[in-house]
């Protein structure tokens, strides 16, 4: 099995629905992120969470929320999903004692918004 | 800001060629420098990295050199199979907002033909 889950692996969409990508992971990391990755962009960071209690805004948060229900368990919503937030989206973990360097991601969410 | 630029894909070589993909990098100071790599349908996976000048790593006979001079971390590998297809990150680590933040270039794509 993966050591970090994402569901589901492809969504498609229409404007304004909320929606919600969820990510589990088996890794015993406190450390979760979340990633948006677009063709010629590489990967941004939308949000990052280093325990339960402990949520912040990436580079391009605007949009999007989070939920850290549990160590293992970080989702990220859509409020009111719009096209250009029609990407690949990664879920990422890492261990504190690797100060960040070494992230394990998740094989990603396809989201298409019509 | 620290950026990473990275050339333009795709690259496509015949097995047993030589590759090249280009890195460079705009940062204060002497970041450590990372190669990420996604396999098709998969997330990225760390594959080598470099803490200082002139450090050189490597991993499943790529390598990489750190250079200050011309602030490179150019990724080389002798002899590439068809199983190295696959999209290459090249990104660098800042402390910034309280803790180390990978910053990703935009990736560069490599089709090996048999």
């Amino acid at each position: 099995d993966a050591d970090v889950t994402q569901t589901p692996r492809n969504r498609i969409t229409k404007t304004g629905k909320r929606i919600m990508l969820e990510c589990s992971q088996t890794k015993g990391h406190d450390r979760m992120y979340w990633y948006r990755q677009d063709p010629g962009l590489g990967l941004r960071l939308i949000y990052y969470s280093f325990d339960v209690k402990d949520i912040n805004k990436g580079e391009i948060s605007d949009g999007y929320s989070v939920s850290r229900q549990a160590q293992a368990k970080f989702s990220l919503s859509l409020e009111s999903a719009i096209p250009n937030q029609t990407a690949l989206y990664f879920c990422a973990t890492s261990d504190a004692g690797t100060g960040n360097e070494k992230l394990f991601f998740g094989s990603g969410t396809q989201l298409s918004v019509l | 800001g620290d950026s990473v630029t990275q050339m333009e894909g795709p690259v496509t070589l015949s097995e047993e060629a030589f590759l090249t993909i280009n890195c460079t990098y705009t940062a204060t100071g002497y970041p450590s420098l990372f190669w990420y790599v996604q396999y098709p349908g998969e997330g990225l996976q760390l594959l080598l990295k470099a803490t200082k000048a002139d450090d050189k790593g490597s991993n499943k006979g790529f390598e990489a050199t750190y250079r200050k001079e011309t602030t490179s971390f150019h990724l080389e590998k002798g002899s590439v199979q068809v199983s190295d297809s696959a999209v290459y990150f090249c990104a660098l680590i800042r402390f910034s907002g309280g803790y180390n933040k990978l910053i990703f270039g935009a990736g560069t794509r490599l089709a090996v033909h048999p």
